[in-house]
């Protein structure tokens, strides 16, 4: 079964320094968001990417965070300067199609630790 | 009013037993929503799309109230490994799922 796939599995960074974390999605699809879950808290939406622009992003999308599809196949969230509270697990996820339509599907995550 | 609504539980229930979640939401037009399994520090899963009235699985059965603006799952024959958090997510008309804060099912031995 085709997957999202995420790198690192785990990033360590130091408060201030720039993280880039990376995705795959599934190829035939065509929707692409990041969400990110605080420990012991809910699933937050942070971006949606269709058609190589942002769709529609939550307050938590401030100006520090900014997305990429460099390429046909990844898809990147970069923060610029982490601050501590962005400590948390950072999903990715892919949908055929727009979500009235089809479900969401997530990579393993990408937990973040800001020091 | 929050977006998508659950009971956060834990709900502990025994071996072999039926249980049911309900999810409530706010959007009256919201067309289409899933129930997501989550075990603890792991990626949501997918157990379940619901876009009209209802859905089977298995021991898995969602429903859809639109009246009511609700979606239930039911888990009938609970085994140890349906132990885990479950989503209640709406597809919304613009470009985003919604989430629930989830709820923790227990089952015990």
């Amino acid at each position: 079964e085709p997957e999202v796939t995420q790198t690192p599995s785990h990033q360590v960074t130091q408060m201030g320094q720039e993280v880039i974390l990376r995705c795959v999605p599934i190829s035939n699809h065509l929707y692409f968001y990041w969400y990110r879950q605080i420990l012991g808290q809910k699933v937050e939406f942070l971006v949606s990417f269709y058609n190589n622009e942002i769709s529609e992003k939550s307050e938590i999308f401030d100006d520090q965070f900014s997305v990429e599809r460099p390429d046909g196949s990844n898809f990147t969230l970069k923060i610029r300067s982490t601050k501590l509270e962005d400590s948390a697990m950072y999903f990715c996820a892919s949908s055929e199609s727009r979500p009235t339509h089809s479900p969401l599907h997530f990579g393993n995550g990408t937990r973040l630790t800001v020091t | 009013r929050k977006e998508v609504e659950q009971d956060p539980g834990p709900f502990n229930v025994p071996e072999g037993a039926t249980v049911a979640f309900n999810c409530t939401y706010s959007n009256s037009a919201s067309q289409s929503f899933f129930w997501y399994r989550q075990d603890c520090r792991k990626e949501p899963k997918l157990l379940m799309s619901v876009y009209s009235s209802g859905n089977e699985d298995g021991r898995f059965t969602a429903q859809l109230n639109r009246a009511s603006q609700y979606i239930s799952l039911l888990i009938r024959d609970s085994k140890l490994s349906d132990s885990a958090t479950y989503l209640c997510v709406e597809g919304s008309g613009t470009y985003k799922y919604i989430f629930g804060t989830g709820t923790r099912l227990k089952v015990l031995a």
